[in-house]
């Protein structure tokens, strides 16, 4: 079974700081995603990594950044938090060698920034 | 470009009726089609995925969808709720290229309320 594992539930930081959100995932897939999740919003695509060191910007990068130096390795930044970075934080991982595969998720990490 | 309508954002049923979950979606090509759910606190979990081989697609927990071309919709179902499937459920489509792989569109969800 494919395990996409997010470094923290929860998490509490302050405005201005620099906040690193870690993903890893264990079957080797190449694609990995990052996602904000509001309520009424369903889910919105921040970036997208389609192989190590390769990265796309999603639909909401502002103020966000990301890095995939190793491949099961996927790491969202959010460079000087603000308020409005208070959301659910979704990774997902996708194998992109056969065709349109289904995307495997972490649990998610709830962050609230004061 | 692709995008997708889940018309109700909360459905409501009683244990042991019928589920209806209904999505539309717009996409220029031959889409793949997917129906996530999400119980509270948790990633989403996949139900069932459609990649253009029967129209009827089967899932896990006695799900179904048929997908219907002429009406672009692919409507998630169940004969009989439980109350273990009272969760969030997200249709997605996913035909968008970029760096060559497929980028998933999801629809805003549906919170399935099941009543004892």
């Amino acid at each position: 079974d494919v395990k996409v594992t997010q470094s923290s539930r929860y998490l509490v930081k302050r405005t201005g700081e620099k906040v690193f959100l870690e993903c890893v995932q264990d079957m080797d897939h190449e694609n990995m995603f990052w996602y904000r999740q509001d309520p009424g919003l369903g889910l919105r695509l921040i970036y997208f990594s389609y192989d190590v060191k390769m990265k796309e910007k999603g639909d909401i990068p502002e103020g966000y950044s990301v890095s995939r130096e190793k491949k099961e390795r996927f790491s969202l930044i959010l460079e000087s938090a603000s308020t409005n970075q208070t959301s659910m934080y979704l990774c997902a991982s996708r194998d992109s060698k056969t065709g349109n595969q289904p995307q495997h998720f972490g649990d998610g990490t709830r962050l609230s920034i004061l | 470009a692709q995008s997708v309508t889940q018309l109700d954002s909360h459905v409501s049923v009683s244990e042991g009726t019928p589920v209806l979950l209904r999505c539309n979606y717009s996409s220029s090509y031959s889409p793949s089609l997917f129906w996530y759910v999400q119980h509270p606190n948790k990633g989403l979990q996949l139900l069932l995925k459609y990649t253009s081989a029967a129209t009827l697609v089967k899932g896990i927990n006695g799900f179904e969808a048929e997908f219907k071309k002429s009406e672009t919709s692919f409507h998630l179902t169940k004969p009989s709720a439980h109350m273990s499937d009272a969760a969030e459920y997200f249709c997605v489509v996913s035909d968008r290229l970029t760096g060559g792989s497929y980028i998933p569109t999801f629809g805003r969800g549906t919170s399935l309320i099941v009543h004892p």
